[in-house]
């Protein structure tokens, strides 16, 4: 398709299991981009990618939360031993290139339920 | 560092009156701007964008907003309210830290269109 593709729409975990996020950018987006969205927030910057190098994870709350994008398109974000805490929308983004002029790229999200 | 306020969690209008978001921003540099429409279970779409150049900025579905360094401010407005229009609006700046960049949103602001 032509926007970025999120999977899976939705995800129900129990407490301490480890989930796995997928983000699909548009073709040719250089950078990625991570955000956590709470309920009623606005979106929380977790990390981004130019290419294949993760140049800034300072938004990831914890070492429990790890990202990947081994070979500069598809990205992974993976959370273990999930807590409560971590109930929320998890979005991701791409533009083109850098600069921090450019629009970023919105999937429809993936809604993360930690019981 | 920069950041955003978006005054008013919430706004209504009646259908076909102004609407007027506030969004201010602060930050040391210039700043790149965005205003993004995010409707129930989507992902954030692009509605305009300030970079450089003129600061009065029009974008998708009859929305326009100007910056005015002055006030710091980079208001969303739209002559007359449609009913489509109701969704949840998100000012956002860009953030530049040790050459890479991200962004910094606002807690957004819902927007409701009455009848």
């Amino acid at each position: 398709g032509a926007g970025v593709s999120q999977s899976p729409r939705y995800k129900v975990a129990k407490r301490g299991q480890d989930v796995a996020l997928r983000c699909d950018p548009i073709s040719g987006h250089v950078s990625l981009f991570w955000y956590q969205q709470a309920l009623g927030q606005g979106p929380e910057f977790l990390t981004y990618f130019q290419n294949e190098a993760q140049l800034d994870k300072s938004g990831l709350p914890s070492d429990r939360f790890f990202a990947e994008r081994p070979e500069g398109s598809v990205s992974t974000l993976k959370i273990q031993r999930t807590q409560q805490e971590d109930s929320a929308v998890y979005l991701c983004a791409s533009s083109l290139n850098y600069p921090g002029g450019q629009p970023q790229h919105f999937g429809d999200g993936t809604r993360l339920s930690i019981l | 560092a920069q950041s955003v306020t978006q005054l008013g969690s919430h706004v209504s209008v009646s259908e076909g009156a102004l609407v007027l978001l506030r969004c201010n921003y602060s930050s040391s540099v210039p700043p790149y701007l965005f205003w993004y429409v995010q409707y129930p279970n989507q992902g954030l779409q692009l509605l305009l964008k300030y970079t450089t150049g003129a600061t009065l900025v029009k974008g998708i579905n009859g929305f326009e907003a100007e910056f005015k360094k002055s006030e710091t401010s980079f208001h969303l407005t739209k002559p007359s309210a449609h009913m489509s229009d109701a969704a949840e609006y998100f000012c956002a700046v860009t953030q530049t830290t040790s050459g890479t960049y991200k962004y910094i949103f606002g807690t957004g602001t819902r927007l409701k269109v009455l009848a």
